[in-house]
């Protein structure tokens, strides 16, 4: 248990859908982070927020849509997705959003993607 | 940007030691850390080093930094088939979030 925890763990979603990945972090941090992992693939860092502040965007396409409505809680809605979005898409929170002071990243268990 | 670069597969047999590599990229990271990701779960937080430091042990884990080379080690001693896992190497980097490499998976086999 990291104190970040994600729902659901496992969707399915057609094309057309629209659903939405949640996520929760009990530790009092004021950052947090999706990341997409894919088969063979670095991790990819997809949104900063950092005090309910976007801070970093890393030229995700619009279909995806993040949300943090307060520092505890991040959204990440989806909409008209393609197959090969089909990922596990990881949470994470730290202390502040700034790497290179020192805060440890915590992670999510992920939601598991796929999309047919 | 540039890549972390990990190799991306180790296999020991249980009892012996096992040392994972990592070449990181960015010369004014702070921190380099190494994460495990046991199958269907999420990246767990196994430890970190700061940049002034050439050396760090916790328990069965050693990290070693080389600066000069941007090279960094995890030694796992008396491997068991509990650290069977992808690890990944991350370092901190200028920006807001960690830069991973592509994950080392180890098979500790009987």
């Amino acid at each position: 248990e990291t104190g970040v925890t994600q729902t659901p763990r496992h969707l399915v979603m057609g094309m057309t859908n629209k659903k939405s990945l949640k996520c929760e972090q009990h530790l009092g941090h004021n950052a947090m982070y999706w990341y997409k992992q894919s088969a063979k693939k670095p991790l990819e860092l997809m949104f900063v927020y950092s005090l309910e502040e976007r801070v970093e965007n890393n030229s995700v396409p619009s279909r995806f849509s993040p949300e943090c409505p307060n520092s505890s809680h991040l959204f990440l809605h989806l909409h008209t997705l393609q197959p090969e979005d089909s990922a596990l898409y990881l949470c994470a929170s730290s202390r502040d959003g700034r790497a290179n002071s020192g805060n440890t990243i915590y992670f999510g268990e992920g939601s598991w993607l796929t999309v047919v | 940007g540039e890549d972390v670069e990990q190799s991306l597969f180790l296999s020991v047999r249980e009892g012996d030691s096992s040392v994972i590599n990592c070449t990181y990229t960015d010369s004014s990271s702070t921190y380099l850390y190494w994460y495990k990701q046991e199958p269907g779960a999420g990246l767990q937080l196994l430890t970190y080093i700061f940049s002034n430091m050439d050396m760090k042990q916790d328990q069965r884990l050693t990290v070693l930094l080389n600066k000069k080379d941007k090279h960094l080690s995890l030694r796992i001693a008396d491997t068991q088939t509990g650290d069977s896992a992808i690890y990944f190497c991350a370092e901190s980097g200028s920006g807001y979030a960690l830069n991973f490499g592509k994950g080392t998976s180890l098979l500790v086999t009987p």
